[in-house]
């Protein structure tokens, strides 16, 4: 059974570069088709989607963020990493990675792929303070 | 980018219930539309994709329905582990937002 497990400083100061990690156990990120995501939840806007990445090239990311962002995988060390620079308190948040692989449907003629995440780490939180 | 809007935002319920939760997205998204549970101090889990579609070991009390822009979930039967924090997402395009999400409590 895959897990997930992200792990990071707690506390950063404003204008620095956070960057977490999340381990895999039980599987790989570099095989299969999935897409690996980081979401964050702060109380002031609930969940919010950070970026992802296909398991085999590719990404995305909220234009809200993309400017400050990097998401990566490192196939050797088996970890996905999040990188967000220039970080202000507005950047509080417990902070997860996920993954999904999604799932092909025909609706009539027209095939359809749907992204989800159904595999969760239990998340950490960061907070932003001098 | 996409807005969701969950209504109501919290709800007082008994167990045995019978819960609908909406979900409204800004502009129409088919049915891109996936619903999580939120346990607290947890991280969300998968109920439903594809606005319908259960995902695998989901109690059958979970249900969704609508397409375009407007959507619901249904629980029949409240359990006890369903006292929870419920979020629509969107799939339809990046960014992928969730609405603000829907807090079930103990009446």
């Amino acid at each position: 059974q895959v897990q997930l497990q992200e792990t990071g400083p707690g506390l950063v100061k404003p204008s620095q570069t956070l960057s977490l990690t999340c381990t895999m156990s039980g599987g790989s990120f570099s095989s299969g088709n999935y897409y690996w995501t980081w979401v964050r939840q702060s109380a002031g806007k609930g969940l919010e989607w950070i970026g992802r990445v296909y398991s085999s090239g590719g990404s995305n990311f909220n234009p809200s963020l993309k400017s400050r962002v990097t998401i990566s995988v490192d196939s050797s060390k088996n970890q996905l990493s999040l990188r967000l620079s220039a970080v202000t308190a507005a950047d509080t948040a417990v902070y997860y990675c996920a993954g999904g692989k999604g799932t092909a449907i025909y609706s009539g003629s027209d095939l359809n792929y749907y992204y989800y995440m159904d595999i969760w780490g239990k998340g950490t939180t960061v907070t932003v303070s001098s | 980018d996409i807005q969701m809007t969950q209504s109501p935002s919290s709800l007082s319920v008994s167990i045995g219930d019978r819960v609908t939760i909406s979900c409204r997205a800004s502009q129409v998204i088919g049915n891109f539309l996936n619903w999580y549970r939120q346990k607290p101090g947890a991280a969300p889990e998968l109920l439903i994709y594809a606005a319908s579609r259960l995902q695998s070991a989901v109690p059958s009390r979970f249900s969704g329905t609508g397409s375009g822009t407007d959507f619901a979930l249904t629980i029949t039967s409240l359990q006890p582990e369903d006292f929870a924090t419920y979020y629509c997402q969107q799939s339809y395009s990046a960014p992928y937002s969730f609405g603000q999400g829907t807090k079930l409590e103990i009446k």
